[in-house]
């Protein structure tokens, strides 16, 4: 399985401000995702980013909130734009691994609460 | 698009008893069902899979279980441990665009009583 790293872990930001998550994986990948999981609720896909194109974003999520980039195959970064306590939630990032690259491995997360 | 459901939200179980989490799927496309643990405050991680060519797969005491024409699966832990304690998350995968699209259930809350 790939190794993944995600930075920070947790921050406490003012609403209004954005925050920029980056996540590291230790080789090379097509597809890399990040999700939202809210207070104990299950993962919500808000987007797939493939290096060398836009970001593909699910229903209920746009550019505009959440900017991705994906300048190489092992590193992306996430955006939380125009934070409001809503935004409060941990963000994973997760890459296809594996034999197959069905199989899906998860960062650490970073836990993001917004005052 | 794909919709996955989960029961139960909660369960407890004695040490020892078997616990069984059963998860419906809607697109019959979906090829590949992983499960996924997450304990508090960790990320989520595999615990085991199936795809749609099998019936049924187990690995020492987790076993999954995938009925295709009814569109259900099931994950079945045996000889419960309270380490066993922690959130488990079904998930439906359909090819979309090129690349995997993951769906996941709503969770499970297993606690294992000692």
């Amino acid at each position: 399985s790939a190794v993944i790293s995600q930075k920070p872990s947790r921050d406490i930001c003012q609403r209004g401000t954005s925050l920029t998550i980056q996540c590291q994986v230790d080789s090379q990948v097509t597809m890399m995702f990040w999700y939202r999981q809210q207070p104990g609720q299950s993962l919500t896909l808000i987007a797939t980013a493939n290096q060398g194109s836009e970001a593909t974003y699910e229903s209920g999520f746009v550019i505009d909130k959440f900017p991705i980039s994906r300048p190489n195959l092992t590193f992306s970064t996430l955006t939380v734009s125009n934070m409001s306590p809503e935004d409060s939630s941990i963000y994973l990032c997760s890459v296809g691994a594996g034999s197959s690259t069905d199989t899906q491995y998860f960062g650490p997360g970073t836990r993001l609460t917004v005052l | 698009g794909e919709n996955v459901e989960q029961h139960p939200s909660t369960l407890s179980v004695q040490e020892g008893d078997s616990a069984v989490i059963k998860c419906t799927y809607s697109d019959s496309a979906s090829n590949y069902f992983p499960w996924y643990k997450q304990e508090l405050g960790k990320r989520p991680q595999l615990i085991i899979d199936i795809r749609s060519n099998v019936g049924e797969k187990k690995d020492q005491r987790i076993a999954v279980t995938l009925n295709k024409t009814a569109k259900h699966f099931s994950l079945h832990i045996t000889e419960t441990q309270p380490e066993d304690s922690a959130v488990y998350f079904c998930a439906a995968e359909v090819n979309s665009g090129g690349y995997q699209k993951v769906t996941f259930g709503t969770g499970t809350k297993l606690q294992v009583i000692p």
